[in-house]
């Protein structure tokens, strides 16, 4: 099974509204991403975890908190979100460790829209 | 992360091969050159990577410059399922980021 899987697709969520993205992989890899992209710009990395702890965060809004319960699954959680948070949040994976740069497996993307 | 050229766009016609270049003149001895795509509405597809050597998959195969600064793609035959926006990115051996610079959208005519 080399497949990320996200949900929910599509998300719309009011500015005072709490919700949750979540990600799913069952490859066995112990690198986990979040990237934020607007549309027709690149995807921009947000947080990695490694072996279940976060080792970057790309200075994200505390709006968007990440949680890694275990090796396989990936949330996001959604508060006091803005207008301009809106965006295709893609998920992604790659196996960790050093001394090469393993490629990355991304999911299909939850589309998030903030009314 | 060291920074990426590529041409914004560029066209090509079905089943011809497609020549996809990436400067990148401030490369680091240890930098990985990597090439994802990424499909409409889709999440970006891993397609190939390399460090020194002509590297080739099942997708594609990466042409790499003897100094390093620069890089080809190629798409043997382009299909219309190939049209994506395609990015060159380096990595550290130890780095994990990810920066995606514009890309180049790639249109295959039929």
């Amino acid at each position: 099974d080399t497949e990320v899987t996200q949900t929910p697709k599509h998300l719309v969520m009011g500015m005072t509204n709490k919700k949750s993205l979540k990600c799913e992989q069952h490859m066995g890899h112990r690198a986990m991403y979040w990237y934020k992209q607007k549309a027709k710009k690149p995807p921009e990395l947000m947080f990695v975890y490694s072996y279940e702890k976060l080792s970057i965060n790309e200075s994200v809004p505390s709006r968007f908190s990440p949680e890694c319960p275990n090796s396989s699954l990936l949330n996001l959680h959604l508060h006091a979100l803005q207008p301009e948070d809106s965006a295709l949040y893609l998920c992604a994976s790659s196996p960790s460790g050093t001394g090469r740069a393993y490629e990355q497996y991304f999911g299909p993307g939850t589309r998030l829209t903030v009314t | 992360d060291a920074k990426t050229t590529q041409p914004n766009s560029m066209e090509s016609n079905e089943e011809e091969p497609v020549h996809l270049p990436c400067n990148h003149s401030t490369i680091s001895g240890t930098d990985y050159i990597h090439w994802y795509r990424q499909l409409p509405s889709q999440g970006p597809e891993y397609v190939i990577h390399g460090l020194t050597s002509n590297v080739n998959n099942r997708m594609a195969s990466l042409a790499i410059a003897e100094d390093r600064k620069s890089s080809t793609l190629i798409l043997h035959r382009a299909t219309l399922r190939d049209a994506a926006v395609y990015y060159c990115i380096l990595i550290s051996p130890s780095g994990s980021r990810l920066t995606f610079g514009e890309g180049t959208q790639l249109t295959v005519n039929p």
